[in-house]
């Protein structure tokens, strides 16, 4: 498996409280991701990185930003968290842009 | 943009019976088409891979063949197992390499 960890990997917490979420990965890949996953939609990318302190927005950036201080961590934060925002968050890495991604573990999040 | 049809499920099938899951696409470009698998609680997995037209990707006796002139990247197995009872997932990438668009995703449950 690649080693990616999420952390942390569940978490409950309140509407307009800040959380972050991070994904540290051991694999040194330039490209690091964060998806969302919710019934029916399937995956759909919130922001990518493509290098230290390198981002993007993806289809559903609105209500959050991210940060890569070092190759090896990428932090998905809420600034203040909604309903909306309850879901499943998986990053996932990969070598360079047009190869395979590879994905964690997931971080459940319940927003209440 | 990019989109990424999927057949819905479940698909509920006996053990060593036929798979098709369908997968039909709209992109700009040659975009790489991809199927992975989410087993309960994990992240997912690459299953398999195409980077041009008439490819063929293959691993653990599933298949996908990249078809431009239908775009379209159908899932099959000749006899699948128990094992195999998971999520299932196409995506295909952006013209760039940096994103990728998933499917809906397909439940496969397969019964002894």
């Amino acid at each position: 498996d690649a080693g990616i960890t999420q952390s942390p990997r569940h978490k409950v917490t309140e509407t307009g409280t800040p959380v972050t979420l991070r994904c540290h990965q051991t694999e040194n890949h330039r490209y690091m991701y964060w998806y969302r996953q919710d019934p029916g939609h399937g995956l759909r990318l919130i922001h990518y990185s493509y290098g230290v302190k390198d981002t993007d927005k993806g289809e559903v950036s609105d209500g959050y930003s991210v940060s890569r201080s070092k190759t090896e961590d990428f932090l998905l934060t809420l600034e203040s968290a909604t309903s909306s925002q309850t879901s499943v968050y998986f990053c996932a890495i990969s070598v360079d842009r047009n190869q395979p991604q590879h994905f964690g573990d997931g971080t459940r999040l319940s927003i209440l | 943009g990019n989109s990424v049809t999927q057949m819905e499920g479940p698909v509920t099938l006996s053990e060593e019976a036929f798979l098709t899951i369908n997968c039909t696409y709209t992109a700009t470009g040659y975009p790489s088409l991809f199927w992975y698998v989410q087993y309960p609680g994990e992240g997912l997995q690459l299953l398999l891979k195409a980077t041009k037209a008439d490819d063929k990707g293959s691993n653990k006796g599933f298949e996908a063949t990249y078809r431009k002139e239908t775009t379209s990247f159908h899932l099959e197995k000749g006899s699948v197992q128990v094992s195999d009872s998971a999520v299932y997932f196409c995506a295909l990438t952006n013209n760039a390499g940096n994103m990728l668009t998933f499917g809906g995703g397909t439940r496969l449950m397969v019964k002894p």
